[in-house]
């Protein structure tokens, strides 16, 4: 079946150091969700990527979509302590109904 | 974005009782919620998938009986904890999905529900 990994699993930077995490599936995907999920929290929607290619901008977070359409990325830039959390990507293959979580990676920003 | 609720948010109970947890899409018409579960520092891993109108459709090594899913409207979606254990208690986590007027998928979480079974 379809799995989703992602690296690293955990990231320390300190406060101003930018960060990435990387998505990478094992089948292709037509669609790539991204969530945040604070300590305690529930994840939460950040972004979707259905192109091949796709590049995205919030603020400080950028999100990429692999022009195979089978890994993704998502770039902090001058990461801040709000950014803790875990952040997962889930993909949805282009015959399936769920979308496949990666592991997730745990950023900690040290201020 | 659209909203998903939850609840019970937390919920204590006794090892052999059965627990149920609603998950209400509120603004919007959901035919398929998932059931996800989430131990802790770890990834979401999902249950089963819960469409309306029809039986659940549970993973590998879900057990159906165990893990009573109900999806009676567009909004509601239930899943009962029967029988209980300790190594039940987690985080329960239900999501709904809408689709855009394009086509495309969106998964919006509801907050969880913590279990723990004494």
């Amino acid at each position: 079946g379809q799995q989703v990994m992602q690296i690293p699993q955990y990231q320390h930077v300190q406060e101003g150091e930018d960060f990435t995490t990387y998505c990478n599936s094992s089948t292709t995907l037509s669609n790539i969700q991204w969530y945040k999920q604070r300590p305690g929290g529930h994840p939460v929607f950040l972004i979707q990527l259905v192109k091949s290619g796709e590049v995205k901008k919030q603020k400080r977070l950028t999100f990429q979509f692999g022009e195979a359409k089978k890994n993704s990325s998502l770039h902090i830039t001058a990461t801040q302590t709000t950014d803790v959390g875990t952040y997962f990507c889930a993909g949805l293959g282009n015959y399936g109904q769920n979308f496949v979580f990666g592991p997730g990676t745990r950023l900690s920003v040290l201020p | 974005g659209a909203v998903v609720s939850q609840h019970p948010s937390r919920v204590i109970c006794k090892s052999g009782t059965s627990v149920k947890i609603e998950c209400r899409s509120l603004d919007f018409q959901a035919t398929t919620m998932f059931w996800y579960r989430q131990f802790p520092k770890q990834s979401l891993m999902l249950m089963a998938t819960s469409n309306e109108g029809s039986k659940a459709t549970y993973e590998q090594g879900v057990e159906k009986d165990k893990f009573l899913i109900n999806h009676a409207s567009l909004t509601l979606s239930t899943l009962t904890v029967t029988s209980a254990h300790p190594e039940d208690s987690s985080f329960y986590i239900c999501s709904a999905k809408r689709t855009s007027p394009l086509g495309t998928d969106t998964q919006y979480f509801g907050p969880g529900t913590r279990l723990t079974v004494l």
